[in-house]
């Protein structure tokens, strides 16, 4: 199945400042979703990025299925950013997403 | 739109016992999965259910789990015998073709087998 790396696997920040989350997966994809799982343990779904850009707020996710990789940016960080960011890539073939390791970022006030 | 709802919150029980966890979707999603998260890991699918058929159960580990859906809408988890390394949150997810966005997660039920 799909291999899914993310990196890096932890990240620490003063609040305010910019970063950039990497999912990188061994196959062709269909779909790729990032998710936020926060410090109580709730998932919610930020973007739903088969290709190209998509922006939210302070929050865009970039994917460029050609090569193999997404990209999440988180700018302005604020506290309530922290938590741990999951990619979970789909292969071409109906497969189901597969979640990586995640990315665990701290946001320091 | 309520979210997907699961019970119990948490769950502690003896190796060998059996355990029970409950879904309820959102309201017309289709498709629910059953997701298991070990500390420090991202969640593993376990099953897969397409209204009340299996789509993917191909990693779950049939000899002690099992999973329903009744009637395409609420759906069960059941472990029996529990095993030490069961410990892991249980997280349940929705989803629904004609909203392309992803999916919709539960709380998850933090279960804890001593």
């Amino acid at each position: 199945g799909i291999q899914v790396e993310q990196s890096p696997p932890d990240l620490i920040l003063q609040e305010g400042a910019n970063s950039t989350l990497r999912c990188n997966f061994s196959d062709s994809v269909n779909n790729l979703q990032w998710f936020h799982q926060n410090p109580w343990g709730q998932l919610i779904n930020l973007f739903y990025i088969p290709s190209g850009t998509k922006q939210n707020g302070r929050l865009s996710a970039t994917t460029v299925a050609t090569e193999r990789y997404s990209l999440l940016y988180i700018s302005s960080s604020q506290t309530t950013d922290s938590g741990v960011y999951f990619c979970a890539p789909q292969g071409n073939y109906g497969q189901n997403f597969v979640f990586g390791p995640g990315t665990r970022l701290s946001v320091l006030p | 739109e309520a979210g997907v709802a699961q019970s119990p919150r948490y769950k502690i029980i003896e190796k060998r016992q059996s355990v029970a966890f409950w879904c309820n979707p959102i309201s017309g999603h289709a498709t629910l999965y059953w997701y298991q998260q070990i500390l420090g890991q991202g969640p593993k699918l376990l099953i897969q259910f397409q209204n009340n058929g299996v789509v993917d159960d191909s990693q779950l580990p049939k000899d002690r789990f099992s999973a329903e859906r009744l009637k395409g809408v609420d759906s069960t988890l059941k472990i029996q015998p529990a095993k030490l390394e069961d410990s892991a949150v249980y997280l349940c997810a929705s989803s629904s073709p004609r909203r392309v966005g992803g999916y919709t997660f539960g709380s998850g039920t933090r279960l804890t087998v001593v």
